[in-house]
């Protein structure tokens, strides 16, 4: 079957724009995260979506937002970029919180921020 | 507050064993996960423990102490390909929310 999609791939923008990043599951998968991940601080929580709805949020200005769509696909948004925003944006689906349920990652959208 | 250590950086030997280190303070505790990350790509899954013991998969053994916060991963007959980092990470209670450690890159040499 087929994994967890992110698109685009690879992003550049210019500070004071915003970006919309999009991250569908792996079929079936109810459970979407999504993680900053930068060479100084790794891997970063930002939001968690279970059916539609924010489970938990990471320690991130609200210029970080997402949502999730019925269909388990799922978008976040940076508004007013900044320089140090640039990062790869990984998504993770699950299918359930229980039991040894991993994440499976997409391949990442690096956005550059210039 | 929660926290995840481990080795920002080792060597080994093609051939050898190498036994990467993980502690842990969380506020929960639903499973801790070891993922390889190479370069430039996702991280992919490699183990997963809730419970006290060693699950063995392969070249490839993760340990966990729940009372000790503490896990490692074992790779057995390292090959080039092993040189990666490898990502220790914690989900809490009631949640998919993973915590990550920063990652210990291992780098294998011939």
């Amino acid at each position: 079957k087929a994994g967890v999609t992110q698109t685009p791939r690879y992003l550049i923008k210019t500070r004071g724009q915003q970006v919309t990043l999009s991250c569908s599951p792996i079929s079936g998968h109810r459970s979407v995260s999504w993680y900053q991940q930068t060479p100084g601080q790794g891997l970063q929580f930002l939001f968690e979506y279970f059916s539609e709805t924010q489970r938990n949020k990471g320690n991130f200005p609200g210029r970080f937002s997402g949502r999730q769509f019925s269909n388990s696909r799922s978008e976040m948004n940076v508004s007013t970029l900044e320089l140090g925003d640039s990062a790869l944006y990984l998504c993770a689906s699950s299918l359930d919180r229980q039991g040894d349920t991993e994440a499976f990652f997409g391949q990442g959208t690096r956005l550059t921020v210039v | 507050g929660q926290n995840i250590d481990q080795p920002t950086e080792m060597t080994a030997t093609e051939g050898a064993i190498v036994q990467i280190n993980c502690t842990y303070q969380t506020s929960g505790f639903n499973g801790l996960f070891w993922y390889q990350q190479h370069a430039g790509e996702a991280p992919t899954f490699l183990s997963y423990n809730v419970l006290d013991g060693l699950e063995e998969k392969g070249r490839f053994s993760s340990f966990l102490s729940r009372s000790k916060g503490y896990s490692y991963l074992l790779l057995k007959e390292l090959q080039m390909k092993d040189s990666a980092s490898y990502l220790c990470a914690v989900r809490g209670d009631n949640t998919d929310k993973l915590i990550f450690g920063t990652g210990t890159r291992l780098q294998v040499f011939p």
